[in-house]
């Protein structure tokens, strides 16, 4: 099946600045990557996805960016707020449209004031 | 309102006891999942279900079950629970459009096995 790395595993930065986390899969069929978020103590939620038709989503202060000959995607944060503080989860469909989506280990981001 | 949920949110058993873990979402959505989520790895598909009676086995399904009679309600049921099934298990649904659905989360059951 897919599977998917997620780095870094933890993210420091400071409020106002730019955060990062990059994902890699290995399913070239995958062709749907949407990121999660969780806040302490709460369920998983959609912030943003992306499908292998596009190469850029911008949805406010969320980036996310995909390549499929490397096989790389990633979530771009722009003027992080302490709110922004969660953790963060990457995932890819498992391709042949069987709705698995396979997630990545997650990122803790902090956002210090 | 769109929701996905979960009973109980905090379940302790014994080794060897049986367990079952209720997921019910009001969206009449087809596809259901149960997930896991353990520190440092993430999210892992334990069972995907697209409709009722039509279950499929996620990446992690040694030790368990599902059952699902009805299209709202997904049950996923340990038989002699093990000490390393200890975890928070995650319900989800999704409306299936072929392919790049969004997941909605219930809650979670924080269940500990000891």
């Amino acid at each position: 099946g897919e599977q998917v790395e997620q780095l870094p595993s933890i993210l420091r930065v400071q409020e106002g600045s730019s955060a990062s986390i990059n994902c890699s899969y290995e399913d070239s069929a995958s062709n749907y990557f949407p990121w999660y978020k969780q806040e302490p103590g709460e369920n998983p939620k959609l912030i943003i996805d992306i499908r292998s038709n596009m190469e850029r989503k911008q949805i406010q202060e969320l980036i996310v960016l995909l390549d499929k000959k490397a096989k790389r995607f990633s979530l771009h944060i722009t003027d992080t707020q302490p709110g922004d503080s969660a953790m963060y989860f990457c995932a890819a469909s498992s391709g042949a449209n069987t709705g698995k989506l396979t997630f990545g280990h997650g990122t803790i981001l902090r956002v210090h004031p | 309102d769109m929701k996905v949920t979960q009973m109980p949110r905090y379940l302790i058993k014994r080794m060897g006891e049986n367990v079952l873990l209720e997921c019910g979402q009001d969206m009449s959505h087809e596809t259901m999942y149960w997930y896991r989520q353990d520190p440092g790895l993430g999210l892992q598909l334990i069972y995907i279900s697209y409709d009722v009676d039509s279950n499929s086995e996620g990446d992690i399904p040694k030790g368990y079950r599902v059952s699902r009679k009805k299209r709202e309600h997904f049950s996923l049921i340990l038989d002699s629970a093990k000490t390393n099934q200890t975890s928070v298990y995650f319900c989800a649904s999704s409306l299936w459009t072929g392919g790049g659905e969004t997941l909605y989360f219930g809650s979670g059951t924080r269940l500990t096995v000891l």
